[in-house]
């Protein structure tokens, strides 16, 4: 019963190196989404996708790279990475048939950037 | 574009009070409405949502909400708190559709003193 997998858990880049946060959901849900969250700020969304093949900016999302070859899998690519980019960072899934809306989480990736 | 204010940033009770956390929407149509709660260092678990029909909605953990349309609220209130419900408390409002996408608020932090 994984549902939503992020890794890794802990992340600490120096300015400029490039990683990515892995997520993926046995759910077979459609949707896959992206999610910073900073004090006072709540969650912001970074990308998100409907489909294997299908994304979209969200709010915030200078900086990110993303792709979606399969329904399972749903990267986030930081290029170069910059302290701003220093966040928890959450997956979120969810279906697009029926009653939409309800999104499932990961636990989170916390990334530091010095 | 629809958005979401919490007014509380914090909030203290004593276990065993009663709660109300605040949570007002902005958006054209009819909402989804959600409530998130997180614990420290956790994801995001859904409490409760709000699609349509009875505006009042019952949750996990003995938590409800009012939809007010006149008022664009969705106020969370349980009538007796535990201790184990201190967290943080995130309302979120949603769009029907495929390419839905969740707009979160900035959280209310419940602390809840013995």
């Amino acid at each position: 019963n994984a549902g939503v997998t992020q890794t890794p858990k802990f992340q600490v880049l120096k300015t400029g190196q490039s990683m990515t946060l892995q997520c993926a959901q046995d759910m077979n849900h459609e949707y896959m989404s992206w999610y910073r969250q900073d004090p006072g700020m709540g969650l912001r969304l970074i990308h998100y996708s409907v489909g294997a093949g299908i994304t979209d900016q969200g709010e915030v999302p200078n900086g990110y790279n993303v792709s979606r070859s399969t329904t399972e899998d749903f990267p986030l690519r930081l290029l170069s990475a910059a302290p701003s980019q220093t966040s928890v960072y959450f997956c979120a899934s969810r279906r697009t048939s029926g009653r939409t809306g309800e999104l499932f989480f990961g636990e989170g990736s916390r990334l530091t950037v010095l | 574009a629809q958005s979401v204010t919490q007014p509380d940033i914090h909030i203290t009770v004593s276990e065993g009070a009663s709660l109300e956390l605040r949570c007002n929407y902005s958006y054209g149509a009819t909402p989804y409405l959600f409530w998130y709660v997180q614990s420290p260092g956790q994801g995001l678990q859904l409490l409760l949502k709000y699609f349509s029909g009875d505006t009042l909605v019952q949750g996990i953990k003995g938590f409800e909400a009012e939809f007010k349309r006149s008022q664009s609220s969705f106020n969370l209130r349980k009538p007796s708190v535990h201790w184990s419900d201190a967290a943080e408390y995130f309302c979120a409002v949603g769009t029907t559709g495929t390419a839905s996408k969740l707009t979160f608020g900035t959280g209310t932090r419940l602390q809840v003193t013995l």
